[in-house]
This record gives structure tokens, sequence and C-alpha cells, in this order.
């Protein structure tokens, strides 16, 4: 079965760069979700689209955006990088809650290292 | 929001080994998921448990909704169960949200 494809998978940038974090949903999902995870924490919600349409927000800094496009993958995008952005990005799909099914399903991770 | 409450925090185990983990909620969830993170990061899906008992091979789960907690059951433990566990619920919106997690280890 088809499972939540992340690109890419290691990312090392320097601190102030720029960087894009790409996911592609399970197909036939509508609705897609960022998580970021810092080292020894549990996953902390970012951001989330549904229907290519941002439809709840966390605790996502002013320095990221992120959007879903007409094919409904997702972009995060993260400007300004700050060592403390070093950690494990997740995207992870859903159908349309709660009609369409109650499980997310999550990618396997991108890892972000600032230097 | 809701508080999510994993225990026990960490547990070192034995192969061959039981272990039970526990998710306490402050109030009532209607969606909850059971997650196994590997060593290598990897988020894994276990069970979908609202209400009532599911089991896959050596796991199961049960989740008791007006009591407000679940359980996963680990038999058998082997090595590659090691990671960490984590709980999640998704309430009024459509976000999920985890639990701090607990963290198994299973020596050979």
């Amino acid at each position: 079965a088809a499972g939540v494809i992340q690109s890419p998978r290691h990312l090392i940038k320097e601190k102030r760069e720029t960087a894009t974090l790409k996911c592609y949903p399970i197909p036939r999902h509508d609705t897609v979700y960022w998580y970021q995870q810092g080292p020894g924490q549990d996953p902390q919600f970012l951001i989330s689209f549904y229907e290519k349409m941002q439809s709840d927000k966390g605790s996502i800094p002013d320095r990221f955006s992120a959007q879903q496009f007409s094919d409904y993958h997702s972009e995060l995008n993260m400007s300004s990088l700050e060592l403390g952005d070093s950690a494990l990005y997740f995207c992870a799909s859903s159908p349309t809650f709660p009609w369409g099914g109650n499980t997310i399903y999550f990618g396997e991770g991108s890892w972000l290292t600032v230097v | 929001g809701i508080q999510v409450e994993q225990s026990p925090p960490d547990l070192i185990l034995q192969e061959g080994a039981n272990s039970t983990l526990r998710c306490n909620f402050s109030d009532s969830v209607n969606n909850l998921q059971w997650f196994h993170q590997n060593p290598w990061g990897q988020l894994i899906n276990l069970f979908y448990i609202p209400s009532g008992t599911k089991q896959n091979g050596r796991l199961s789960a049960t989740t008791v909704a007006t009591e407000r907690y679940s359980l996963l059951y680990i038999s058998s433990s082997q090595t590659t169960d090691s990671g960490v566990y984590f709980c999640g619920y998704r309430g009024g919106s459509e976000k999920l949200v985890f639990g701090k997690g607990m963290k198994l280890t299973v020596n050979p």
C-alpha cells in the first residue's frame, strides 16, 4: 500500500539558510499535517491543510511557511534557520476527519540538521 | 487541552518478557492511536483503538473510553520492540496530539 512520502530524508543546512521539505500524501487523502520532533521530545503539531487550504495552526514559527498544492502534495519552507530548528520533521495524511476515517498515517520523516 | 499521561516513562526488559504500557487522559477522547517509533525515527501505526480491544500478533491494545485510559500489551518482547511508544488522540480538531512517550529497551 502507498505510504506518505517525504523528501529529502536528510538535510544539512547552515544557520540563516533556507530549507524546503516536501510531502506526498497517501492517494485520496485530502488532509496533510506537519509535525516537528526535537531530540527526546514528542512530535509537535505545526500546521495542517485540508483541500489546499490551511485548516489548523500550531506552534509554527513565523520563519516557517507551508502550502498544499493542486496535486495535494505539500511543502514546508523554513527560512533564517537556527540551530534549534534541528529536528525530525514529519508529514502525515488522513482522509477527511471524521467521516473518511480516523487514522493518521505518518511519513518516515525528514532529518534536518542546522550547523 | 486534554492532558495525556503515559506510564511508565521508561522500561527495560529482557527478551521474552511481557509488558503493559498505559495512557491516561484528563477527559474523554474519541480517537486514539498507538505508535511505535523505532530507533531510526520512523513512526509506525500500531493501532487505531477508540474503544474495545484489538490484537495484532504479539501486540494488543485496549481502550476503556469511559474511564479515560488505554493499554498497550506487548507479549514475548523482542529486541526489535525497542524504541519509543506514543499514544495520541484526535479531539474536536483534526490534528493528533501525542503523549510524551515511553521508552522501551529490550535486551537480548
